[in-house]
């Protein structure tokens, strides 16, 4: 059974910074482009950055360019996401997601991991 | 533009169909094939419903189905049932913002 697995939330303080890792399992990992979405309390969910297979092209939301950095290592199944600089609007549950091979949907979805950002 | 514009919600009483909206633009929704519907019930993470405007993924209900015309894509839940009580989004590649989700629809069952 396809699995990923977030982790690496808490509470932060405002100007902090955070790495998230999400470790999958039971599918070639190199194989798929991933992603990082998000949902603030209550809210809806937020598309935050993609990345293809080896890493070479990502993509960030214009909210998070320059303060997130997403990245991935294939050898050992994970993908990461650094977050600096964070704010209060950065509050959220942080969820990883597959890319359907060829395809933009995602198929594949962690349970989460909740980030807030609080003095 | 940030998101796509979804009605905030709809309801419906068991047995009948409701269908949800999801309007975009000639650079998003309606420039392309890839638009997709994920359901999500409370404290769950989303479930992929419907990809590419109209596919059902295995093992989910044909009551689900989805079309698009012009900008506007929409999901069409027949036969409602208490299960399907839920947010549902939906979410398209975008030539300007590379990737976007819809406002959100919240859906009741009466």
């Amino acid at each position: 059974e396809v699995q990923l697995v977030e982790s690496g939330g808490g509470l932060v303080q405002p100007g902090g910074s955070l790495r998230l890792s999400c470790v999958v399992s039971e599918f070639t990992f190199s194989s798929y482009w991933m992603h990082w979405v998000r949902q603030a309390p209550g809210k809806g969910l937020v598309w935050v950055s993609r990345i293809n297979t080896d890493g070479s092209s990502i993509a960030y939301a214009d909210s998070v360019k320059g303060r997130f950095t997403m990245s991935r290592d294939n050898a050992k199944n994970t993908l990461y996401l650094q977050m600096n600089s964070l704010t209060a609007e950065d509050t959220a549950v942080y969820y990883c997601a597959r890319s359907a091979s060829g395809g933009i949907y995602l198929d594949y979805w962690g349970q989460g991991t909740l980030v807030t950002v609080s003095s | 533009q940030s998101a796509l514009t979804q009605p905030a919600s709809v309801s419906g009483s068991p047995g009948q169909s409701i269908t949800i909206s999801c309007t975009g633009t000639s650079s998003d929704v309606g420039g392309h094939n890839y638009v997709s519907w994920y359901q999500q019930h409370p404290g769950k993470a989303p479930k992929l419903m419907i990809y590419d405007v109209s596919n059902r993924p295995s093992g989910v209900s044909d009551r689900f189905s989805g079309s698009k015309s012009g900008n506007t894509a929409s999901l069409t839940i027949s036969g409602l049932q208490a299960e399907d009580e839920a947010d549902y989004y939906c979410y398209s590649y975008s030539s300007i913002s590379t990737r976007l989700f819809g406002t959100g629809t919240k859906v009741t069952v009466l």
